[in-house]
């Protein structure tokens, strides 16, 4: 089945400064990737995702790049702020939407200090 | 408020023993998927079910079922409750279209403790 590592497992940046977190995938056959974000004690919320036919999209501060040959994608935030902090979870998924396996990272806790 | 809704929010229960976690979805949700997060641990994928049948199935034991009914709510079953189990149970749902995943839209969770 689908493999999912993440890297870091903690990070801890500046305000201001940017993060980044990176996740790679052993199915070929995935073809969406999606970054969630939670808050301690909350439940996980999409902040992003893409699917396989993109290469990068982008959000106001956040951004995620997709190599689907070297099979890994990226999470990049930008001027990080302290509401930022929380664990971030990539994943991906095969299969179509009504049979599919989304599968997660084990998580970065992100920590933005001032 | 995600629209997902998870009973009950907490369960204290003793190793072998049996508990059911329910869940509704988002109103016109057909996509109901189970997972497990246990203290400072990743989202471990149990399963998904579509519109009433399995679709997925992830390292769910066998200890554990689920089903998801005609009204749509779905119920996971955990049985001869080990110390182990002691974990989150998240319920999400989704929209589901016939091409992608869609956002998952995650309920409150059930934090279960065995004891």
């Amino acid at each position: 089945g689908e493999n999912v590592e993440q890297h870091p497992s903690t990070l801890s940046v500046q305000e201001g400064d940017s993060a980044v977190i990176k996740c790679t995938y052993s199915d070929s056959a995935s073809n969406y990737f999606p970054w969630y974000k939670q808050e301690l004690g909350k439940r996980p919320q999409l902040i992003i995702d893409i699917r396989s036919n993109v290469g990068e999209k982008k959000d106001q501060r956040i951004a995620v790049t997709l190599n689907k040959t070297a099979k890994h994608f990226s999470l990049h935030i930008t001027e990080t702020q302290p509401e930022d902090s929380a664990v971030y979870f990539c994943a991906a998924s095969m299969g179509t939407g009504t049979a599919s396996k989304l599968t997660f990272g084990t998580g970065t806790r992100l920590q933005v200090t001032l | 408020d995600s629209g997902v809704t998870q009973t009950p929010k907490h369960l204290i229960t003793a190793t072998g023993q049996r508990v059911t976690l329910r869940c509704s979805p988002r109103s016109g949700d057909l996509s109901v998927y189970w997972y497990q997060q246990s203290l400072d641990q990743g989202l471990q994928f149990l399963i998904h079910y579509y519109n009433g049948e399995e679709r997925a199935k992830g390292n769910i034991l066998e200890r554990f079922s689920a089903q998801q009914f005609p009204d749509l709510h779905s119920e996971l079953n955990l049985s001869s409750l080990e110390l182990g189990d002691s974990a989150l149970y998240f319920c999400a749902s989704s929209v589901t279209s016939g091409g992608y995943t869609g956002e998952l839209f995650f309920g409150e969770g059930s934090r279960l403790t065995v004891l």
